[in-house]
């Protein structure tokens, strides 16, 4: 079975600077799909990021992009010119590619971003 | 396009009675997933639906079910609700049951069992 694991269970960054969350997971397939979500105290929870395996290039979404690992599994997160609104925890996630429709998510890193 | 939907919001029962939440996905999407969230076991997948067919079921009790209607709306019962039930639930949808394709999440729905 899949499993997901974030190592950090709260973390804060001072506003504009840069900070990576860690993500690894386990899984015995080839063909999977990450994503990093964020659910910020309005419980809504957001798409952030996400990496198709079989991409060898990291994604980006503006300030977002991630380090993925794929010998290693590991799937980081990093946040640049962190903002007060990045506030949240965020939740690293795991999906089959196989048809198996259930996403595994990380136990979540809840971000802290000071002024 | 209109985001996923969630009713109610809030939802405060008893012990044994029973609930049923709601969902309208993405316009177009037509596969839903629900998850339930607690502070202990964090997002736990319950069961996906696509062209009104469970497709997978994640290791919750009978006491969950759901179903999903031609429309691509969906809604979950718990029955005989236990104090352990008390979460938020979330519901996603997709436009394609495969993982290519991206979940997107409602705003939940909040139950607290009493």
């Amino acid at each position: 079975a899949q499993t997901v694991t974030q190592s950090q269970p709260e973390m804060s960054v001072q506003e504009a600077e840069t900070v990576t969350l860690s993500c690894t997971y386990d899984t015995s397939e080839s063909n999977y799909y990450l994503f990093w979500y964020k659910q910020p105290p309005s419980r809504q929870m957001i798409l952030v990021i996400r990496q198709e395996a079989y991409k060898q290039q990291n994604a980006t979404e503006n300030r977002f992009s991630v380090n993925f690992q794929k010998a290693a599994k590991s799937f980081s997160l990093k946040i640049s010119d962190s903002q007060l609104g990045d506030t949240a925890m965020y939740f690293c996630a795991f999906r089959s590619g196989y048809n198996n429709n259930d996403m595994r998510f990380g136990a979540g890193t809840r971000l802290t971003v000071k002024p | 396009k209109a985001g996923v939907t969630q009713t109610p919001r809030y939802l405060i029962k008893t012990r044994g009675q029973q609930v049923t939440l709601s969902c309208s996905p993405i316009s177009g999407h037509r596969s839903v997933s629900w998850y339930q969230q607690t502070p202990g076991q964090g997002l736990q997948f319950l069961f996906e639906y696509f062209s009104e067919t469970q497709r997978n079921k994640g290791n919750f009790p009978g006491r969950f079910s759901g179903r999903q209607f031609s429309n691509s709306r969906s809604e979950m019962n718990v029955s005989t609700l236990e104090l352990g039930d008390s979460a938020l639930y979330l519901c996603a949808s997709s436009w394609d049951p495969d993982g290519a394709d991206t979940q997107y999440f409602g705003p939940g729905t909040r139950l607290t069992v009493l």
